[in-house]
């Protein structure tokens, strides 16, 4: 079974800074995803990636599968990005196993 | 953009009684997941469909929950005798691959008293 843990749990921030949220796994996956929630609950897809560094905008994914970890990067924050960041990874079939998320709040 | 819809948004229901949650998925999607989140708790997967049949649930699932796909465009999760502990926000997600990005539908708030 697939152990899935984030860190920090908790992060803040100022507008301007780099942010990185770190994800560990416990066995081998096909694919790792990470995932924002708002605070109304809803959830959206930002990245999956099975090896390598993915961008999009300001924000940076990258995986390294002989580690089994990830991290999610921000560069120059904005009180916007505030919200809760979840890993989480497709094993050996497709769904997805949920980290705990990593709520970021980021202040003007 | 295409999206995952899902209703009712909300729902109080009482403890024994029987809830539908539907989603309508992207409609070139395949693959077809319910997941929940209980309010403070990290997403739990419930079940994965395809083909018309389940293909993997986990422990949640027990026999008071079922999924059709009753029309080819809805996607249902049923929950035959809630009880209080099914209170959490249900989750449809659809994909165009088996493993894919999966797209969330924006929830069901389900509480049961």
């Amino acid at each position: 079974k697939n152990e899935v843990e984030q860190s920090p749990q908790n992060l803040t921030a100022q507008e301007g800074e780099f942010i990185t949220i770190n994800c560990s796994y416990s066995v081998g996956i096909s694919a790792l995803h990470w995932l924002q929630q708002h605070p109304g609950g809803g959830i959206v897809s930002l990245f999956m990636l099975s090896s390598g560094k993915k961008k999009h905008g300001r924000l940076i994914a990258t995986i390294n599968i002989q580690e089994k970890h990830s991290s999610l990067h921000i560069t120059a924050s904005h009180p916007r990005d505030s919200a809760v960041y979840i890993c989480a990874v497709s094993d050996n079939t497709d769904k997805l196993i949920f980290g705990t998320g990593t709520r970021l709040q980021v202040f003007p | 953009e295409p999206e995952v819809t899902q209703t009712p948004s909300h729902q109080v229901t009482q403890m024994g009684q029987e809830v539908i949650l539907r989603c309508v998925p992207i409609s070139n999607h395949l693959y077809f997941y319910w997941y929940r989140q209980i309010l403070g708790q990290k997403v739990e997967f419930l079940v994965s469909f395809y083909n018309n049949e389940i293909s993997e649930k986990s422990e949640i699932f027990d026999d008071q929950f079922s999924v059709e796909r009753p029309d080819g465009s809805n996607f249902t999760l049923k929950i035959r005798s809630t009880k209080l502990e099914d209170s959490a926000m249900y989750f449809c997600a659809s994909s165009a691959e088996r493993v894919g990005t999966q797209y969330f539908g924006p929830g069901t708030r389900l509480l049961v008293l």
